[in-house]
């Protein structure tokens, strides 16, 4: 079956480490997405990927870096840098940039749990 | 800026309809989106509907689009305690493929 896959589904991340989250995808979209989602909130745009070699930064992409060596990954970085990493982590892809017009639902991964030892 | 606005929780009787709203301020919107995320999970992608249309029907599932007021609603006949979830209403803008989801609205059905 076509799907997203993240993993691990909880990561737990020590003081001053960073740590990377997976995300592939064999639904042969061009276009992936990194959000976080924090309790009682909605999700937050860190980072998206139109084309392979390509990302743009999100609302709040301080503290993570990213990278889309291949259309079907695009791995998260939780860097040091992020001081508060505590969060539920979805990844996402779609078709891609077909015009405004165009039906570009986005289909998600079933996320990765972030926490501090 | 973009905006997307629901309320965070409703709870409805196990066999009631529940009617779950947003609103939006983009008025280029082109695609709107409902999501349901059950405990634990990512999103799930439950029906969308264009901005030229005013209602969509999906089997128990009904999306009334009001564009002039910016107002997207999502009405689940029958609701069932596996509807419990948080839904989220989404937007395509201007700018292609990028959705500007509202906050959630948590349902708890109730025997």
């Amino acid at each position: 079956d076509g799907g997203i896959t993240q993993s691990p589904k909880y990561l737990f991340r020590k003081e001053g480490q960073n740590v990377t989250l997976s995300c592939e995808q064999n639904l042969n979209h061009d276009a992936m997405y990194w959000y976080r989602q924090d309790p009682g909130q909605g999700l937050r745009l860190i980072y998206y990927s139109q084309i392979v070699n390509d990302f743009q930064k999100g609302d709040i992409a301080e503290g993570y870096s990213v990278s889309r060596e291949k259309k079907e990954s695009f791995p998260l970085t939780v860097t040091s840098a992020q001081k508060n990493p505590t969060a539920f982590y979805l990844c996402a892809s779609s078709m891609g940039d077909r015009g405004v017009w165009s039906n570009q639902p986005q289909h998600f991964g079933d996320g990765t749990r972030l926490s501090i030892l | 800026g973009e905006d997307v606005e629901q309320s965070l929780f409703l709870s409805v009787r196990e066999g009631d309809s529940s009617v779950i709203n947003c609103t939006y301020t983009d008025s280029s919107s082109t695609y709107l989106y409902w999501y349901k995320q059950e405990p634990g999970a990512g999103l799930q992608l439950l029906t969308y509907i264009f901005s030229n249309m005013d209602m969509k029907q999906d089997q128990r599932l009904t999306v009334l689009l009001n564009k002039k007021d910016k107002h997207l609603s999502l009405r689940i006949a029958d609701t069932q305690t596996g509807d419990s979830a948080i839904y989220f209403c989404a937007h395509a803008g201007g700018g292609g493929n990028k959705l500007t989801f509202g906050t959630g609205t948590q349902l708890k059905v109730e025997l």
